[in-house]
């Protein structure tokens, strides 16, 4: 158990279907991010919120949604997605660099199929 | 830009035998470097980073690694390989002159299978 928890841990979802997939930190982290893996593929960064301000991957499109409500909880919403979203979305915490940050912890991931 | 690359997509290794991972990164300033494991349907296990000082870490596991910084490399071993230690490997690099939001960037991941 790393202290960042996700959920679910699996998503079926139709292409027209709304969910958001849920993380949630507690290490005392002040940075959060979201990566995809699909397979055969390096991880891939999409956002960051990072004391408060967000940065964001700009190749990711626009049907992902992330939210950072405070430090602790990240969100990230999903609507009209494409079969090749299908992937393994991992939330990660760390320190964030300017405060002396260093490695980054992850959750278990999301098993997401868009069908 | 930064970027890590890990050339091998599979290494095998017999039980028992020393096992080596590799990893080359590039930066624009000082590296900070990573290794994570991955067990099937899981998430990444943090193994041993670098930031400043010996060039030999040691981390979980009985893992190690070393920089190197004239090749820029930072590849990943163990004295003894264990059945156990059969996963999926990243080397990740984070830039030392990062700006606020920087995270880190994975390489491509190297599965390590160990025989009995």
């Amino acid at each position: 158990e790393t202290g960042v928890t996700q959920t679910p841990r699996h998503l079926v979802m139709g292409m027209t279907n709304k969910k958001s997939l849920k993380c949630e930190q507690h290490l005392g982290h002040n940075a959060m991010y979201w990566y995809k893996q699909s397979a055969k593929k390096p991880l891939e960064l999409m956002f960051v919120y990072s004391l408060e301000e967000r940065v964001e991957n700009n190749s990711v499109p626009s049907r992902f949604s992330p939210e950072c409500p405070n430090s602790s909880h990240l969100f990230l919403h999903l609507h009209t997605l494409q079969p090749e979203d299908s992937a393994l979305y991992l939330c990660a915490s760390s320190q964030a660099f300017r405060s002396g940050g260093t490695e980054a912890f992850f959750g278990q991931g999301t098993r997401l199929t868009v069908v | 830009a930064q970027s890590v690359a890990q050339p091998e997509d599979q290494v095998n290794v017999a039980e028992g035998n020393p096992l080596t991972v590799k990893c080359t990164y590039s930066v624009s300033g000082n590296p900070y470097l990573f290794w994570y494991v991955q067990y099937p349907n899981r998430g990444l296990q943090f193994l041993l980073k670098y930031i400043t000082g010996d060039n030999l870490v040691k981390g979980s596991y009985g893992f190690e690694a070393e920089f190197n910084k004239s090749q820029t490399s930072f590849h990943l071993k163990k004295p003894s390989a264990l059945v156990s230690d059969s996963a999926l490997y990243f080397c990740a690099v984070r830039d030392g002159m990062g700006q606020a939001g920087t995270a880190l960037i994975f390489g491509k991941g190297t599965t390590l299978s160990v025989s009995s």
